[in-house]
């Protein structure tokens, strides 16, 4: 059973659209941490969110945290090509102090 | 600075040889992890070492060992290699066990044949 399911998996779209990607789960995160990855490399932090309802902007990225702290999503403004990579979102279950990955989401942004 | 790095970037082993993937960090981090990513399961955790001179298992440990040699490093060895280790293993670090974000290494990419 995956702890954290990301949809969609994968998503192909024209340079300038706009997308939201989905981290949910059944459980409660104490924190929820946003990476992306690039092929070859390792994955790199884009933010951690820790407050239900939070909401965090980096560039034409905005993240939230849901109110109940059991989702999050990603929503991109405006995309384009060098917004092409996977993006994971890892939660840390209350009482676990182990991070847990989703799948990833692997976006393509066409020029 | 050079974060966290791996070695090898690359290997290719035959089935049933032994190999040590090494991993060094330089931001005097605590913690440490190792992680395998395959397709379509996304990255799992194989062993971590939450401070210098504990190591604890993760998610897939079998078939694995490792060595939190001092506070930068942690190596992850392979005792006899099975096809089904075919992997990107990454080695990642982070100030402190639980909550903290984890930087990570590009990545040893191995293939057992």
């Amino acid at each position: 059973t995956q702890l954290l399911e990301q949809s969609p998996q994968f998503l192909s779209i024209q340079e300038g659209e706009n997308l939201t990607v989905y981290c949910n789960s059944s459980s409660v995160f104490s924190s929820l941490q946003w990476y992306r990855q690039e092929p070859g490399e390792g994955p790199v932090l884009l933010v951690t969110v820790v407050t239900g309802g939070e909401v965090k902007k980096l560039k034409r990225l905005t993240f939230q945290f849901g109110d109940a702290r059991k989702d999050s999503s990603l929503h991109i403004t405006a995309a384009q090509p060098g917004d092409t990579g996977l993006y994971l979102c890892a939660g840390v279950v209350g009482g676990s102090e182990k991070l847990v990955f989703g799948k990833g989401m692997k976006l393509t942004v066409n020029p | 600075n050079a974060g966290v790095t791996q070695t090898p970037k690359f290997q290719v082993l035959k089935t049933g040889q032994s190999m040590t993937l090494q991993c060094a960090q330089d931001m005097n981090h605590n913690s440490m992890y190792w992680y395998r990513q395959d397709p379509g399961m996304g990255l799992r955790l194989i062993y971590y070492s939450a401070s210098e001179g504990t190591t604890d298992k993760g998610e897939v440990p079998n078939g694995y060992n490792v060595s939190r040699l001092n506070k930068r490093e942690f190596s992850l060895r392979l005792e006899s290699a099975a096809p089904s280790q075919t992997s990107v293993y990454f080695c990642a670090s982070s100030i402190y066990f639980s909550n903290q974000p984890q930087h990570f290494g590009d990545g040893t990419r191995l293939s057992i044949l």
